[in-house]
């Protein structure tokens, strides 16, 4: 069974504190995702990676930075957090290649609140 | 969801029958995801279309129609336990397996 955690189910900050949120899959999988989701918007693409220290902007990338030092950790990063990034966070791996077209696992998420 | 439409919520009845359709555009398309959601979890994976027609697993099945952007995902005997909501994604062929997802479809079942 793939199984991908995140460091924290809830989390809350203050505005201007840097936010670290950590996500760790046990599949191998290459790829890895960040994403926001909120209520009528669905989830939107932060950041991917799709190799060790490689990362891409998604939809979404202003206010977030993403770090890839090993394959199976992934985390993302709020430089100085804002209000308008209280959030659901939630990270998700898949391998490349692999069967189902490559189907996204994804992780419990965390629900973020900025004071 | 940029590009990709799915009713806002749904009813229906315990055993009963559901449809939740999906479009999207078609440039670029490869495939078309479908995940469930329950309040306060993770999405989980439900199928996968790439190819025209019917998928069935079990109570679950889906459709695709690639030349008119369209993905249905059918419940039936619907159980209590199917209210969830139902994200609707599709990948491009860009690489890199990105997915770009719909608001979801928030079903609720009823006795």
């Amino acid at each position: 069974d793939v199984k991908v955690t995140q460091s924290s189910r809830y989390l809350v900050k203050r505005t201007g504190e840097k936010v670290f949120l950590e996500c760790v899959q046990d599949m191998d999988h290459e790829n890895m995702f960040w994403y926001r989701q909120d209520p009528g918007l669905g989830l939107r693409l932060i950041y991917f990676s799709y190799d060790v220290k490689m990362k891409e902007k998604g939809d979404i990338p202003e206010g977030y930075s993403v770090s890839r030092e090993k394959k199976e950790r992934f985390s993302l990063i709020l430089e100085s957090a804002s209000t308008n990034q209280t959030s659901m966070y939630l990270c998700a791996s898949s391998p490349v290649n692999g069967e189902g077209g490559d189907t996204q696992y994804f992780g419990p998420g965390t629900r973020l609140t900025v004071l | 969801g940029q590009n990709i439409d799915q009713p806002t919520e749904m009813t229906a009845t315990e055993g009963a029958i559901v449809q939740i359709n999906c479009t999207y555009q078609t440039s670029g398309f490869n495939g078309l995801f479908w995940y469930q959601q329950h309040a306060g979890e993770a999405p989980t994976f439900l199928s996968y279309n790439v190819l025209d027609g019917l998928e069935e697993k079990g109570r679950f099945s889906s459709f695709l129609s690639r030349s008119k952007g369209y993905s249905y995902l059918l419940l039936k005997e619907l159980q209590m336990k199917d209210s969830a909501s139902y994200l609707c994604a599709w990948t491009g062929s860009g690489g890199y397996n990105k997915l770009i997802f719909g608001a979801g479809t928030r079903l609720a079942v009823h006795p």
